[in-house]
C-alpha cells in the first residue's frame, strides 16, 4: 500500500526566506506525486505534479520540488518565501494506473510566515 | 483551469436529519469523482470514489448507508449524510478527475451536526 510522510507538522519562515517541506513516499512502483496547497477553510490548489521525466518540477507560485527516487523523497522549495504563501501544504501520491486515480495524502505541513 | 464547485459552503443541521451536499464540475465533465474527510488538523481521508452511472466504491471503514453517494450526471455527484450525529461533523471536499490522474478539488462543505 502507498503511504506518504511529511514529517514537519510546523514550520516558521521569515518572509523572503527560502523554504523545504519535506515529503518522502512509499510505493511499490513508479509513483504519481503531487503538492497541494489548502488555505483557511478552503478546498485544494494543486501547486505541482511529478508523472515522468525531468525531476525537477515547477510549479505555480514560484514553487519546485524535485523527485529523488533513491530516497523516496519528493520536496516542496521556494527560493523566497512571502506573507501570503502562509496555508497548509499537502504531498500526496497517486496510483500509477490508469482511472480512478486514488490519492493519498501526507499530514500536511502548516506553514507560517513573520514579518 | 478547471473549476469545481460545493454546495452548500456551510451547513448547520439537527442530530438525526439528513444533509445532502453536491458537488458540481463546471466546466468539464467527470466521469469519476471522488470524497473526502478532513478532521481539524489533519489530512484528507478519501471515503468513497464516485462514479457516473454506477455504484460507488466506499474506502474500508465507511459506512456506505451512512454516507450515501449518487453520480447521476458527468456534472453531479452528490453526498448525503443521513441521521447525522455530532460525530459526522467535519470538512467535506469532492475532487473530480478531468483526465489521468488530474483531479481538481471543490472549496469544501463544512457540516456542524449539533
Amino acid at each position: 500500500a502507498q503511504s506518504v510522510t511529511q514529517p514537519d507538522i510546523h514550520i516558521t519562515v521569515s518572509e523572503g526566506a527560502s523554504l523545504e517541506l519535506r515529503c518522502n513516499y512509499s510505493y511499490g512502483a513508479t509513483p504519481y506525486l503531487f503538492w497541494y496547497v489548502q488555505s483557511p477553510g478552503q478546498g485544494l490548489q494543486l501547486l505541482l505534479k511529478y508523472f515522468s521525466g525531468d525531476t525537477l518540477v515547477q510549479g505555480i507560485k514560484g514553487f519546485e520540488a524535485e523527485f529523488k527516487r533513491s530516497q523516496s523523497s519528493f520536496n516542496l522549495r521556494k527560493p523566497s518565501v512571502h506573507w501570503s504563501d502562509a496555508a497548509e501544504y499537502f504531498c500526496a501520491v497517486g496510483r500509477s494506473n490508469f482511472g480512478n486515480e486514488k490519492l493519498t495524502f501526507g499530514t500536511g505541513t502548516r506553514l507560517t510566515i513573520i514579518p | 483551469g478547471a473549476v469545481v464547485s460545493q454546495h452548500p459552503s456551510r451547513v448547520i443541521c439537527k442530530s438525526g436529519t439528513s444533509v445532502k451536499i453536491e458537488c458540481r464540475s463546471l466546466d468539464f465533465q467527470a466521469t469519476t469523482m471522488f470524497w473526502y474527510r478532513q478532521f481539524p488538523k489533519k489530512s484528507l481521508m478519501l471515503m468513497a470514489t464516485s462514479n457516473e452511472g454506477s455504484k460507488a466504491t466506499y474506502e474500508q471503514g465507511v459506512e456506505k448507508d451512512k454516507f450515501l453517494i449518487n453520480h447521476a450526471s458527468l456534472t453531479l455527484s452528490t453526498l448525503t449524510v443521513t441521521s447525522a450525529h455530532p460525530e459526522d461533523s467535519s470538512f467535506y471536499i469532492c475532487s473530480a478527475l478531468r483526465a489521468f490522474n488530474e483531479q481538481f478539488f471543490g472549496p469544501g462543505t463544512r457540516l456542524t451536526v449539533l
